[in-house]
């Protein structure tokens, strides 16, 4: 089954301690997403790569860093510059210009013990 | 300034009930719109989305939504909810580019009583 695969689903981080959270795809998708999820904030957009060796930063990047190495991965790192990282994270991917919409991983919890 | 709002945070009906979720949009241009709904702990699953054409848009489980340019809005539809239902829901905007990004409301929780 194609689809994307976000792990692990739960994570905990000492305080000064840098995390990677994993996001593996085989729909063969070009562009790749993270977003982080807070109560009542909806989604915020914190990095995204449209091609393989390529990434912007979204809305919310600072401690945070990605690399885009192969078009199946985009691991995300939260750096201990991330203040406060406890969050939900949600890996997503879109299509080609014609199918515009986003497939979303299962998320990672983070949570800083 | 993008962006989208869900005026209603929470939101109780009965099982059974007719349901709508407001969301409205503040876009530069005609957006392609979305409505997404996650269970506890989970992604997100896309409901429906508006591209172009007939601004009434058929989605699965037995949602629409109805496009109104007019009021910049995009409002979700069910007549008869289930107690499947109860979730949170979220409206979303994106430009029609092939770079543009999708800009998310704060989402609405849905619970049902029986």
């Amino acid at each position: 089954d194609g689809g994307i695969t976000q792990s692990p689903k739960y994570l905990f981080r000492k305080e000064g301690q840098n995390v990677t959270l994993s996001c593996e795809q085989n729909l063969n998708h070009d562009a790749m997403y993270w977003y982080r999820q807070d109560p009542g904030q909806g989604l915020r957009l914190i990095y995204y790569s449209q091609i393989v060796n390529d990434f912007q930063k979204g809305d919310i990047a600072e401690g945070y860093s990605v690399s885009r190495e192969k078009k199946e991965s985009f691991p995300l790192t939260v750096t201990s510059a991330q203040k406060n990282p406890t969050a939900f994270y949600l890996c997503a991917t879109r299509g080609g210009a014609r199918s515009y919409g986003y497939t979303f991983g299962s998320g990672t919890r983070l949570t800083v013990v | 300034a993008q962006s989208v709002t869900q005026p209603d945070i929470h939101i109780t009906v009965s099982e059974g009930a007719s349901l709508e979720l407001r969301c409205n949009y503040s876009y530069g241009a005609t957006p392609y719109l979305f409505w997404y709904v996650q269970s506890p702990g989970q992604g997100l699953q896309l409901l429906l989305k508006y591209f172009s054409g007939d601004t009434l848009v058929q989605g699965i489980k037995g949602f629409e939504a109805e496009f109104k340019r007019s009021q910049s809005s995009f409002n979700l539809r069910k007549p008869s909810v289930h107690w499947s239902d109860a979730a949170e829901y979220f409206c979303a905007v994106g430009g029609r580019g092939a770079t543009n990004k999708l800009i998310f409301g704060t989402g609405t929780l849905l619970a049902v009583q029986p």
